[in-house]
């Protein structure tokens, strides 16, 4: 069974500065899918990122990028420029290829400091 | 924009009631979920869809069942309410054809007293 695991249940960081959330995943699978959800406090949980396994290169959005180690089963989200609205839980997930089932990580609270 | 409406954000309902809890999503998406979401335990999925009156369990279904008459409702049923069954409660739809990801709703918070 593939799982999840986010190392760091809380993480804080100064507004403007950079923070990496670490995620490590288990699967034999070849064809498979991680992203990465936030959600903010009391609100709705929102795709920030994913990647397709077969994509060599780290997906980029805006100031939330991915360092994806595949061979070390690695998914990290690094957040730059952190701002006061990227305080929120941040959830790891994996999708197999030919699965519909999301497995998620149990989650980091991130609360970025003024 | 993708929409996904739960029908209650709060819930408050009494050990051994039977309970409704109501999704509905607007951009006609084959799959549909239903997770729970627990502190330290992430995401649990309960059940999904994938076409209407088809279901398949997920991790943890025990206590749960699920409807899906219509291709925009899904629907989470406790048969029998019980207290461990408190928690945040969180549909999510998606359109396999293009490898889109779950879209969310706001969740339900259901306590069970």
């Amino acid at each position: 069974a593939q799982t999840v695991t986010q190392s760091q249940p809380e993480m804080s960081v100064q507004e403007a500065e950079t923070v990496t959330l670490s995620c490590t995943y288990d699967t034999s699978e070849s064809n498979y899918y991680l992203f990465w959800y936030k959600q903010p406090p009391s609100r709705q949980m929102i795709l920030v990122i994913r990647q397709e396994a077969y994509k060599q290169q780290n997906a980029t959005e805006n100031r939330f990028s991915v360092n994806f180690q595949k061979a070390a089963k690695s998914f990290s989200l690094k957040i730059s420029d952190s701002q006061l609205g990227d305080t929120a839980m941040y959830f790891c997930a994996f999708r197999n290829g030919g699965s519909e089932k999301l497995v998620f990580g149990k989650g980091t609270k991130l609360t970025v400091n003024p | 924009d993708v929409k996904v409406t739960q029908s209650s954000r709060y819930l408050v309902k009494r050990t051994g009631e039977k309970v409704f809890l109501e999704c509905v999503q607007d951009m006609d998406h084959e799959n549909m979920f239903w997770y729970r979401q627990d502190p330290g335990l992430g995401l649990r999925l309960i059940y999904f869809s994938y076409d209407v009156k088809m279901k398949e369990k997920g991790d943890i279904p025990e206590g749960y069942s699920v409807s899906r008459e219509k291709k925009e409702r899904f629907s989470l049923i406790l048969e029998s309410a019980s207290t461990n069954q408190t928690s945040m409660y969180l549909c999510a739809s998606r359109d396999p054809l293009y490898n889109q990801p779950q879209h969310f709703g706001d969740g339900t918070r259901l306590s069970i007293l």
